[in-house]
């Protein structure tokens, strides 16, 4: 079983839809939880942490559902400059010395 | 301001050569990554290091090599033997796993 795993999308959307993104892990001793952005040919740039009771930045909101062992990102009102790639990113303690990466979701907002 | 270079942005490489790509962190990490990254795929971790002196290969080790003698400094060697070296190269710092990293810009290696 992959360890994180992600649609790959692509996801297509007008601006100002509402779209949501699932990643699911596979240790249910994972301690911490991220989402990352990378644009084409850059490096990823960290988007928010995951909180266990959810957490909301602007049009960005994270979930984290431990049971079911996955995590979501929703963006209300999408932008053009929303089109990105979404890394779901996850802190395997067990793992113990680096972080795991899902392979991204790609979005890409249109006018 | 305190942050991560990579240098250089673009490396070309003929192939037999060895090539070292830089990074430098001045935000006082003490864990330093290094990621491959190949087109329409997710990172692979190459080698880790928690510490000044000591790193550990991570899940594609064969074909490089890594130095961690100061702690700001984490230098990435891809040798002759990576047989398919041509990828974007990812380093980065953590003060801590569960505040994440931070990444540098990248380099973008082509061999020719």
């Amino acid at each position: 079983r992959k360890e994180v795993e992600q649609d790959p999308g692509p996801f297509n959307v007008p601006e100002g839809a509402t779209v949501a993104f699932n990643c699911t892990y596979s240790n249910s001793a994972s301690q911490s939880f991220f989402w990352y952005r990378q644009d084409c040919r850059k490096e990823p740039k960290l988007l928010m942490s995951v909180y266990s009771s959810g957490n909301e930045d602007g049009r960005f909101t994270a979930q984290l559902n431990r049971a079911s062992q996955y995590i979501s990102l929703l963006i209300r009102d999408s932008k053009l400059s929303d089109s990105a790639t979404y890394l779901c990113v996850v802190n395997m303690v067990q793992a113990g010395t680096a972080l795991i990466f899902g392979k991204g979701t790609t979005l890409s907002v249109s006018s | 301001d305190g942050g991560i270079t990579q240098s250089p942005k673009y490396l070309f490489r003929k192939e037999g050569q060895n090539v070292t790509l830089s990074c430098e962190q001045n935000l006082n990490h003490d864990a330093m990554y290094w990621y491959r990254q190949d087109p329409g795929q997710g990172l692979r971790l190459i080698y880790y290091s928690q510490i000044v002196n000591d790193f550990q290969k991570g899940d594609i080790a064969e074909g490089y090599s890594v130095s961690r003698e100061k702690k700001e400094s984490f230098p990435l060697t891809v040798t002759s033997a990576q047989k398919n070296p041509t990828a974007f190269y990812l380093c980065a710092s953590s003060l801590d796993l569960n505040y994440g990293y931070t990444f540098g810009s990248g380099t973008r290696l082509t061999v020719v």
